[in-house]
């Protein structure tokens, strides 16, 4: 069975440092995609950033980066230069027609 | 760009009454999907779509049922609605499997 955990609850960051927000998988497969939605107050789910396992390369949005480790089966999220409109529900999601979601990860920025 | 349009908003529902959550979007997407979101937890698939005609189960499908007659629409009913079913809906879709998803803004549905 795939699986995708979150391991931190919460996290807060300072305005304008940068904070890594964990996801682990689990599957038997070689090749996949992995995914970061952001969901704030507005409940609105938006796609932060898209990974392609096959890929070595981390992918990059802007201030939004990943750490992608197939081996480790770890897919974190790096969010820089943190800006108060980041404060959100952060979800970690993988998988192909049946995408799996974690439990999501609460960010607050403080100013 | 209206994208995936879901109705209604906010529903409240009685124990044992059914209903129907709408889902559109005009993208011209082939996968759909509707997923539910209860408090403080992440997204679990209720059921998806990859074409017209053609439905598959996910991982919470039990109480619900699915159509797709066109490649627009894709509405979930919900039959003799539980408690168990109180949750927030979305639906959702894409081009093709792994390219992320569109999703919609949500129904939050409360069954007393």
């Amino acid at each position: 069975a795939q699986t995708v955990t979150q391991s931190q609850p919460e996290m807060s960051v300072q305005e304008a440092e940068t904070v890594t927000l964990s996801c682990t998988y689990d599957t038997s497969e070689s090749d996949y995609y992995l995914f970061w939605y952001k969901q704030p107050p507005s409940r609105q789910m938006i796609l932060v950033i898209r990974q392609e396992a096959y890929k070595q390369q981390n992918a990059t949005e802007n201030r939004f980066s990943v750490n992608f480790q197939k081996a480790a089966k770890s897919f974190s999220l790096k969010i820089s230069d943190s800006q108060l409109g980041d404060a959100a529900m952060y979800f970690c999601a993988f998988g192909n027609n049946d995408m799996r979601f974690g439990a999501g990860t609460r960010l607050t920025v403080k100013p | 760009n209206a994208g995936v349009t879901q109705t209604p908003k906010f529903r409240i529902l009685k124990i044992g009454q059914s209903m129907t959550l709408q889902c559109t979007q005009d993208m011209n997407h082939n996968y759909m999907y509707w997923y539910r979101q209860d408090p403080g937890m992440g997204l679990k698939l209720i059921y998806y779509s990859v074409g017209a005609g053609i439905t598959d189960k996910g991982e919470v499908p039990n109480g619900y049922n699915v159509s797709r007659s066109t490649t627009e629409d894709f509405p979930l009913r919900l039959e003799l609605a539980a408690p168990s079913q109180t949750s927030v809906y979305f639906c959702a879709s894409s081009p093709a499997d792994n390219y992320g998803y569109t999703f919609g803004s949500g129904t939050r549905l409360t069954v007393v």
